[in-house]
């Protein structure tokens, strides 16, 4: 069990370009989340898949955002055209099955900073 | 909506010194409820958690009650150590529908030997 990775930690790139991230859970677990974190605020919820299938969407995820879990395996949130206020932590987590109980486990995550 | 509110931080404490900070929330339901630690450069870690009212969580010399009556769950530490400095989040997890936790925004908490 290696734990859940993300690719990049760091990305600063130009207001208006494209990135894209990636997140690769532990391997048997079949939820996937996204997060995003600003600086004093705890992770909002972004979207989740459970396996393969993207089963909710925040409002926070605007029509910008994409996201995606092909084979139910890694997962990439892609953000186009970027703004000064995307600036901040994206995490990932993963977790075996949904549950009220169930433990998510956290990625690093990707800090972006958008100039 | 459903909530969770955590004392401001910092919080700042010389080692061995009792460690308290405060998290309630407001559901519509009967959550499960959780408290996770964030160390610098680190992602979220699941510190412990408790599922139904009056049940203790405990890892690691810190232990939280779920007190339905104030809705409250508040982590506590007897003795704190330098490694403990990193941010602590409260969160709460409603049964049935999606499961998607939601956080509280995190008490830093930084601790001088």
């Amino acid at each position: 069990d290696t734990g859940v990775s993300q690719d990049p930690r760091h990305k600063i790139t130009k207001r208006g370009q494209n990135v894209t991230f990636r997140c690769d859970p532990i391997s048997e677990h079949n939820r996937l989340y996204w997060y995003r974190q600003t600086l004093g605020q705890g992770p909002e919820f972004l979207t989740y898949f459970q396996n393969e299938a993207q089963l909710e969407k925040s409002r926070l995820l605007s029509d910008r955002f994409s996201a995606e879990r092909p084979k139910g395996s890694f997962s990439t949130l892609e953000i186009q055209r970027t703004e000064q206020g995307d600036s901040a932590m994206y995490l990932c987590a993963s977790s075996l099955g949904p549950g009220q109980g169930a433990e998510q486990y956290f990625g690093p995550g990707t800090r972006l900073t958008v100039t | 909506g459903d909530s969770v509110t955590q004392m401001e931080g910092p919080v700042t404490l010389s080692e061995e010194a009792f460690l308290t900070i405060n998290c309630t929330y407001t559901a519509t339901g009967y959550p499960s409820l959780f408290w996770y630690v964030q160390y610098p450069g680190e992602g979220l870690q699941l510190l412990l958690k408790a599922t139904k009212a009056d049940d203790k969580g405990s890892n690691k010399g810190f232990e939280a009650t779920y007190r339905k009556e104030t809705t409250s769950f508040h982590l506590e530490k007897g003795s704190v150590q330098v490694s403990d400095s990193a941010v602590y989040f409260c969160a709460l997890v409603l049964s049935g529908g999606s499961y998607i936790p939601t956080f509280g925004r995190g008490t830093s908490l930084i601790v001088h030997p």
